[in-house]
């Protein structure tokens, strides 16, 4: 399965800054993920990213918020942006390599104070 | 939207014990996927389920794609204390269109405490 690395680990950040977080896989991937986990709830899915177009946002999560991009296949990157304390979270991107394989990275853990 | 409810939301076992959780589902699902999750790390898959009435092991984990397609369980045997952790159901969809992949809906999740 692929192997992912997510940077940072975790950041400690001020209200109203914005943070990007890296996702790099070790092979091609055709659809990367970026999910978020409120703490000590279960996995929210925020959008799908594909190399060349534009990511597909679910209900709630809006680009502006959000921004993403997808450079090539195997690197992507999701901003946290103007963050509040309630993007508290941990985020994570998921990619599927092979044909049901979803694999994660070990996600940011992201505070904002 | 989708929703998958899973059960228990956690449970307090001694070493040794067998442990059930289950998922289900107000929509179909093609794919059922078992994870867990260690403090401070992505969920990591533990079984994958293609097919309705489909059962499966891996090691001591053994997980059932239901009849319906609307549910699956997990049983771990004979638990020991590493099997700590939170463990999450999620289902995949095919989406509109045909597209292969769809996305993942996860369940609540489990937290699994195991005393030795």
């Amino acid at each position: 399965s692929a192997v992912i690395s997510q940077k940072p680990s975790r950041d400690i950040c001020q209200r109203g800054t914005s943070l990007t977080i890296q996702c790099q896989v070790d092979s091609q991937v055709t659809m990367m993920f970026w999910y978020r986990q409120q703490p000590g709830q279960s996995l929210t899915l925020i959008a799908t990213a594909n190399q060349g177009s534009e990511a597909t946002y679910e209900s709630g999560f809006v680009i502006d918020k959000f921004p993403i991009s997808r450079p090539n296949l195997t690197f992507s990157t999701l901003t946290v942006s103007n963050m509040s304390p309630e993007d508290s979270s941990i985020y994570l991107c998921s990619v599927v390599a092979g044909n049901y394989g979803y694999t994660f990275g070990s996600g940011t853990r992201l505070t904002v104070v | 939207g989708q929703q998958l409810n899973q059960s228990p939301q956690s449970m307090f076992i001694q070493e040794g014990e067998d442990v059930s959780m289950n998922c289900t589902s107000s929509s179909i699902f093609n794919t059922w996927l078992w994870y867990k999750q260690d403090p401070g790390e992505g969920p990591v898959l533990l079984i994958a389920l293609y097919k309705a009435g489909e059962l499966t092991s891996n090691g001591r984990l053994t997980a059932q794609f239901g009849i319906t397609r609307k549910d699956s369980f997990l049983n771990i045997s004979a638990s020991i204390p590493s099997d700590v952790g939170i463990y999450f159901c999620a289902g995949r969809s095919v989406k509109a269109g045909g597209t292969s992949y769809g996305k993942l809906t996860f369940g609540q999740g489990t937290i699994l405490t195991v005393h030795p």
